[in-house]
Formats: C-alpha cells, sequence, structure tokens
C-alpha cells in the first residue's frame, strides 16, 4: 500500500496571504488528522476528518479551517498567514477504529510552510 | 488540557551506551504510544502500550507503562547512530461521537535522542 502522501513538501508564503496543504491518506483509512509541529510548542492538533465530517477540533483559530472529499483526501487551509504560522504541518491517517480499541496513526512526510 | 512531559529534552550519548526517557502527565489515558521522528519525516509508530504496568520489547528497545496509566518510559539498551531521532509519546483518550469509536492523540514534545558512533 502507498503512505500517506502531502502535497506540496515546501512552501514559502507572505504574511496575509492564504494556503491550501493537500493530504491522501493511505487507501480504505477514513479518518484524518492535522498536526502542527514546531520546535516550541511540538506537535498540536489542528483537527480531525471522518468520513467527510470535522469529528475533533484543536485548540486553533478560525484562520485554520479543513476539508475531506468523499475519497477521504483532504486539504487544510490557512487564512492571513502571520509568521507564527511557520510550521511542519503533518497529515495523518487512520484505519477505522474497532470498539474500544486504538489504531496507529501513519505519518505523512509532511508540508514546511515558511511564512515571510 | 492534558499535557505530556518529556525528559530530557535532549540527549546525545555514545554508540553502545544504554538510555532511557520519560513521559509524564497527571491524567490517564486509555493508551500510549511511542513515535520516532528522523529529520525531513513524519513520526513512524514504534509501539503502543494499553494495560497498566504493561512492559513491551521491540529489539533493544524496552517500553513501559505506569501502572495508573499516566507516565511511561522508554529503555534503549546499545544504543546506536541508527537509533538517532526525536522521540514523542503520545497519550490517548477514547471517546464516542456518532460516527463511533474515536479518539484524540496529545502529543509531548518529545525526546531529541543523537547517538554518536
Amino acid at each position: 500500500k502507498a503512505g500517506v502522501t502531502q502535497t506540496p513538501r515546501y512552501l514559502i508564503k507572505t504574511r496575509g496571504q492564504q494556503v491550501t496543504l493537500s493530504c491522501s491518506p493511505i487507501s480504505g483509512h477514513r479518518s484524518v488528522s492535522w498536526y502542527q509541529q514546531t520546535p516550541g510548542q511540538g506537535l498540536q492538533f489542528l483537527f480531525e476528518y471522518f468520513s467527510e465530517t470535522q469529528r475533533n477540533k484543536g485548540n486553533f483559530p478560525g484562520r485554520f479551517s479543513g476539508r475531506q472529499f468523499s475519497n477521504s483526501r483532504s486539504e487544510m487551509n490557512v487564512s492571513t498567514l502571520e509568521l507564527g504560522d511557520s510550521a511542519l504541518y503533518l497529515c495523518a491517517s487512520t484505519p477505522d477504529s474497532r470498539q474500544g480499541s486504538y489504531n496507529e496513526q501513519f505519518f505523512g512526510p509532511g508540508t514546511r510552510l515558511t511564512v515571510l | 488540557t492534558q499535557l505530556l512531559e518529556q525528559s530530557p529534552q535532549f540527549l546525545s550519548i555514545q554508540e553502545g551506551e544504554n538510555l532511557t526517557v520519560y513521559c509524564n502527565s497527571s491524567s490517564v489515558f486509555s493508551s500510549l504510544q511511542w513515535y520516532r521522528q528522523e529529520p525531513g519525516e513524519g513520526p513512524v509508530l514504534l509501539v503502543t502500550v494499553v494495560t497498566g504496568g504493561e512492559v513491551k520489547k521491540l529489539k533493544r528497545l524496552t517500553f513501559q507503562f505506569g501502572d495508573a496509566r499516566k507516565d511511561s518510559s522508554l529503555h534503549i539498551t546499545a544504543a546506536q547512530p541508527g537509533d538517532t531521532g526525536l522521540y514523542l509519546c503520545a497519550g490517548a483518550i477514547i471517546g464516542k461521537n456518532s460516527g463511533g469509536s474515536n479518539y484524540k492523540l496529545t502529543f509531548g514534545k518529545g525526546t531529541l535522542l543523537t547517538v554518536n558512533p
């Protein structure tokens, strides 16, 4: 099976612009989660989508949004970029969880966003 | 808000040495996972522990989940340069909603391990 893919791998934007990142999960995985990783804050959960519905949400401002398509591919959008949005954005997909069990998250390589 | 503290933050050792890194929280987790992340890559799952007191071994790596399911440790025996990376622990709380069982992972900030040849 192909792993989780994220595009683009690197992106440079300027303050005030908006950006859209894309994630293709492993085939058959319906859950897609997004994380922001910075040296100071570590990995922080943004949101999770399952079957085109946002199922969980972290504590990020409304400038961060996402969506999921019927083929489970997901996009996240950041509007009005700020310098502090510079980070590695990671996407992870998970197979459907069975009752009472936990399934591992498979991470993509991330998109490195630099805001100038 | 659950908070996972990892220590030490940085660790630099020589090949062949043993080491232990820790993951502590005041919260109880349904399960706890350890990941390793190499530069330019996403984290890769090493192990999941779910039972208080559980010990799992993966070759030279030994993982332990605390009895109260609030803390965990990772011990590496005879470290090798290939063990270099960022080690992350993540605690999971399993909840339920209309979409069925789901979970939310809280990550620690990680321990950056460097093993020198």
